[in-house]
């Protein structure tokens, strides 16, 4: 597509249950990068693959966060046993970083709409 | 580490006046910096960026962002504000790496 595409773009979950995002991000984007966004606040760094590498995962608040992204495609960010705390906008972003040479921190990152989370 | 603050969260300001939107930031080593902007019910978007070279940084719609490594300082502003700049405004960071520090934002609301 044109652009990158999260799905759903709302999502009503009871704590306790599991969730899963999904992320389409811009055909060829070799970078994907997931963010969470609290309300009131900018978007805060959870992960980042490079293709279907997972090369930095630091910024996962909890191991009930689990992100994956087989084909170097679609990724899914999975939110186990949902809190409270985990209510924010998901936000994922990707980027051509890896074609011509550029890093991931000069280049233009295109971002979807966010996915919604509230749990109740 | 570094640490992006966005000194207003919010600011009004009438049609055709001009805005400044600051933003400092924090860090031992060179960085790039962005501004993003987010229009209500769409993804952010870049807006502008520093890399290197020329401090003064402009976009296609009128803003421009002056890099000042004395200050740690990245404000953005516009001399003549239209009411579709209406939108929240994120500063960024980053030294090369994955990550990318956002700022709090500030929303720009352009009262008629």
């Amino acid at each position: 597509g044109a652009g990158v595409s999260q799905s759903p773009r709302y999502k009503v979950a009871k704590r306790g249950q599991d969730v899963a995002l999904r992320c389409d991000p811009i055909s060829g984007h070799v970078s994907l990068f997931w963010y969470q966004q609290a309300l009131g606040q900018g978007p805060e760094f959870l992960t980042y693959f490079q293709n279907e590498a997972q090369l930095d995962k630091s910024g996962l608040p909890s191991d009930r966060f689990f992100a994956e992204r087989p084909e170097g495609s679609v990724s899914t960010l999975k939110i186990q046993r949902t809190q409270q705390e985990d209510s924010a906008v998901y936000l994922c972003a990707s980027s051509s970083f890896g074609v011509g040479g550029q890093g991931p921190g000069d280049t233009e990152a295109f971002f979807g709409q966010g996915t919604r989370l509230t749990v109740v | 580490a570094q640490s992006v603050t966005q000194l207003d969260s919010q600011v009004p300001v009438f049609e055709e006046a001009p805005v400044e939107l600051r933003c400092n930031y924090s860090s031992s080593v060179s960085v790039y910096l962005f501004w993003y902007v987010q229009y209500p019910n769409q993804g952010l978007q870049l807006l502008l960026k520093y890399l290197s070279g020329s401090t003064l940084v402009e976009s296609i719609n009128g803003f421009e962002a002056e890099f000042n490594k004395s200050q740690t300082s990245f404000h953005l502003r516009k001399p003549s504000v239209h009411i579709s700049d209406t939108a929240e405004y994120f500063c960024a960071v980053n030294t090369g790496g994955f990550k990318t520090i956002f700022g709090a934002g500030t929303r720009l609301f352009v009262k008629a």
